[in-house]
C-alpha cells in the first residue's frame, strides 16, 4: 500500500464551481501535512500547510482528519488558473523536517 | 519565501556520460537537502538526503554509486548521474527547508534529463 494515496482525477470543474478531493495517508506517525500545487513540467510549489483545526486561505480550505487519516482540499469559485495537479504531502514524525512523502497528485482541470 | 535554485533546468546527454545537477539555497543555509525524481504522471520519489559535511543517506533501491551526491557547503548540494542510460531520463528536483521558516520545503526548479 502506498504511504500517501490520492485520486488521480482528472476532476473537470466548470469555472466558478467548487471542487473537493481527499488524500489518505497510512502512517499514523505523520505529523505535518501540506498541499502543494504542481503545474505541468514545473516544480511543486507550496499551496498551504494543513493544521489540525482546519484552515482556510482565500478560496482554498484544507481539513485534517487524524482519526481516519485523511486530509482534504476544497477550492471554491474555481478559476482557470487553478488548473494544476495538487499534491498531498506528508512529513513523518520519524523523519527529519523536510523529508516528505508525496502522493501522486490529483489533476484538476477548470473549464470555461 | 525561501529560494532554492537548481541548475541546469534541462540537459540532454549521451548514454555513458555523466551529468551534474546543482542545487543551491540562495538566502538561507541548508544543512540538509533532498533529491527527488519524478517520472511522467507519477509522484515525486525521494532518492536521497544530502547532509552537509557527511555522506548522503540513500533510499532503498537507489544506487549510491550511480547517483553521487556531494554537499560540500551549507548552500550547495550536487547530484551526479554517472554513466547515464536512457532509463535515467527523468525530472530531478531538489528541495531544502529553511529552519527559520517552518516545516515546509522549498523546491528548486527541477532538471529535466534526457539520455539519448
Amino acid at each position: 500500500r502506498k504511504e500517501v494515496e490520492q485520486d488521480p482525477g482528472p476532476f473537470n470543474v466548470p469555472e466558478g464551481a467548487t471542487v473537493a478531493f481527499n488524500c489518505t495517508y497510512s502512517n499514523s506517525a505523520s505529523q505535518s501535512f501540506f498541499w502543494y500545487r504542481q503545474d505541468c513540467r514545473k516544480e511543486p510549489k507550496l499551496l498551504m500547510s494543513v493544521y489540525s483545526s482546519g484552515n482556510e486561505d482565500g478560496r482554498f480550505t484544507a481539513q485534517l482528519n487524524r482519526a481516519s487519516q485523511y486530509i482534504s482540499l476544497l477550492i471554491r469559485d474555481s478559476k482557470l488558473s487553478d488548473s494544476a495537479t495538487y499534491l498531498c504531502v506528508v512529513n513523518r514524525a520519524t523523519d527529519s523536517w523536510g523529508k516528505l512523502q508525496f502522493g501522486a497528485g490529483t489533476q484538476v482541470v477548470v473549464t470555461p | 519565501g525561501a529560494v532554492v535554485s537548481q541548475h541546469p533546468s534541462r540537459v540532454i546527454c549521451k548514454s555513458g556520460t555523466s551529468v551534474k545537477i546543482e542545487c543551491r539555497s540562495l538566502d538561507f543555509q541548508a544543512t540538509t537537502m533532498f533529491w527527488y525524481r519524478q517520472f511522467p504522471k507519477k509522484s515525486l520519489m525521494l532518492m536521497a538526503t544530502s547532509n552537509e559535511g557527511s555522506k548522503a543517506t540513500y533510499e532503498q533501491g537507489v544506487e549510491k554509486d550511480k547517483f553521487l551526491i556531494n554537499h560540500a557547503s551549507l548552500t550547495l548540494s550536487t547530484l551526479t548521474v554517472t554513466s547515464a542510460h536512457p532509463e535515467d531520463s527523468s525530472f530531478y528536483i531538489c528541495s531544502a527547508r529553511d529552519p527559520g521558516q517552518g516545516p515546509e520545503a522549498f523546491f528548486g526548479q527541477g532538471t529535466r534529463l534526457t539520455v539519448v
